[in-house]
This record gives C-alpha cells, sequence and structure tokens, in this order.
C-alpha cells in the first residue's frame, strides 16, 4: 500500500521554464512534507518543506504548495536550471511510536534541456 | 555535503556471508535514521536511534539485521547470513530536530 505516490517517473522541461512535479498521498495524519533531490550515486539532499498548517512555502526558485483536501503536494522550480537534473522524491512525515517517519514516493526524474 | 558519512560506499560480498555497514553523522544529530532503497523506489525506513537508544524498528528489519550505536556518535548497521534480495543502497540520516533528515552517501550493496 504505497502510502505517498508520485504517477510521474520521469518530466522533461526546457532551461528556464517551469518544473512542476506532483505528489498525492493518502494518509491524512501526515503532518510534515518534504523534498529531496537526488544525484547518481549521492544521498538525497533535503531541498524544502512545508507544515500541513501551510499551503505554500517559498525558498528562492523552490516552491511547494499543499493542498490538504485534495491530499497533493506540488514542487515547482522556476526557472528550471540544467543543473536541477536529477531525481526528486517528496516525502510525507508523522509522529509514530517514539519518532517522526518519512514515507517516501518512487521519485520523478528530472530533466532539464539546455 | 550534509557531514553525514557512510563507510564503505560500495560493497560486494556473497550469499550467505555477513557484512557491517558504519554511519557517521555530525555532532549536532541526536536523531539517526538507517533507510534501504532498491532501484526505482525511495527510501523506504529500517530503524531509528535517539542517541544511543534505538527506539524504532520496521517491519522491514528482520532478525538478520541488526543496528547500534553506542555512546550515540556513530551507527552501525549488520546483515547477517546476506540474501540476493538484501541487495539495496542503505542510506542513514541524521537529524538534530524532529523534522528534516540530512542523508548521507549511502552504501550500495551488492550480494552476489
Amino acid at each position: 500500500d504505497q502510502q505517498v505516490k508520485q504517477n510521474s517517473p520521469s518530466l522533461s522541461v526546457q532551461e528556464g521554464r517551469i518544473s512542476i512535479l506532483n505528489c498525492d498521498y493518502t494518509n491524512s495524519m501526515f503532518d510534515y512534507f518534504l523534498w529531496y533531490k537526488k544525484y547518481p550515486a549521492e544521498g538525497p539532499t533535503f531541498l524544502i518543506s512545508i507544515s500541513s498548517i501551510k499551503d505554500k512555502n517559498e525558498d528562492g526558485r523552490f516552491t511547494v504548495f499543499l493542498n490538504k483536501s485534495a491530499k497533493h503536494l506540488s514542487l515547482h522550480i522556476v526557472p528550471s536550471q540544467p543543473g536541477d537534473s536529477a531525481v526528486y522524491f517528496c516525502a510525507a512525515s508523522l509522529y509514530s511510536g517514539s519518532a517522526r517517519q518519512l514515507t517516501f514516493g518512487s521519485g520523478t526524474q528530472l530533466t532539464v534541456l539546455p | 555535503d550534509t557531514g553525514v558519512s557512510q563507510d564503505p560506499r560500495h560493497k560486494i560480498t556473497k550469499r550467505g556471508q555477513n557484512v557491517t555497514f558504519r554511519c557517521d553523522p555530525i555532532s549536532e544529530h541526536n536523531r539517526l535514521y538507517w533507510y534501504r532503497q532498491t532501484l526505482g523506489q525511495g527510501p523506504e525506513f529500517l530503524t531509528y536511534f535517539q542517541n544511543e537508544a534505538q527506539l524504532e524498528k520496521s517491519r522491514l528489519l528482520s532478525d538478520r539485521f541488526s543496528a547500534e550505536r553506542p555512546k550515540g556518535s556513530f551507527s552501525t548497521l549488520e546483515i547477517q547470513r546476506t540474501e540476493q534480495g538484501d541487495s539495496a543502497m542503505y542510506l542513514c540520516a541524521g537529524g538534530g530536530g524532529p523534522y528534516e533528515q540530512y542523508f548521507g552517501p549511502g552504501t550500495r550493496l551488492t550480494v552476489t
């Protein structure tokens, strides 16, 4: 049972345009959401996060939007750059037992074309 | 660079052998997590330490797996009697607070 889904395995975008990566979740108990970027042969790198009490968080070229009623979040990258080409994972967090646990989606490979 | 290091970066072993991986978080990371990632999937939670105490274990962590964090600093993950299905990337993450987790580069295990 996948609680966090990224339905697009890949996305190609022209340099300078907007990249929109989507993520859906099923568990309404998730109360914190994160996006990670992963290059080959490296661990995931934290990008940006959002609490469930907000609907938008912005950090430079990266903006995360959260629609709680639709259980949907998205990451917008504007403008996209070739260096943004990587696999992007969304993750959802909830407090379970003694710790917060992250549940990851399966990732979206973003390719930014020069 | 998150400051989290893992060793070794790659490990090839024969089925049935034991392997041990090490993770060194930064000193501010009192929280430490282990994840496993297979091809085409996101990381899956294995276990969690707060300081030296192992507080959470996933059902994915079979009895062949054991993790320790002596003195609340570095951590080790041991897999006994490895199976081909154990082939994966093993990721360690540290965190000072309850939300963000900062990952190391991972150890890629190949069981032949």
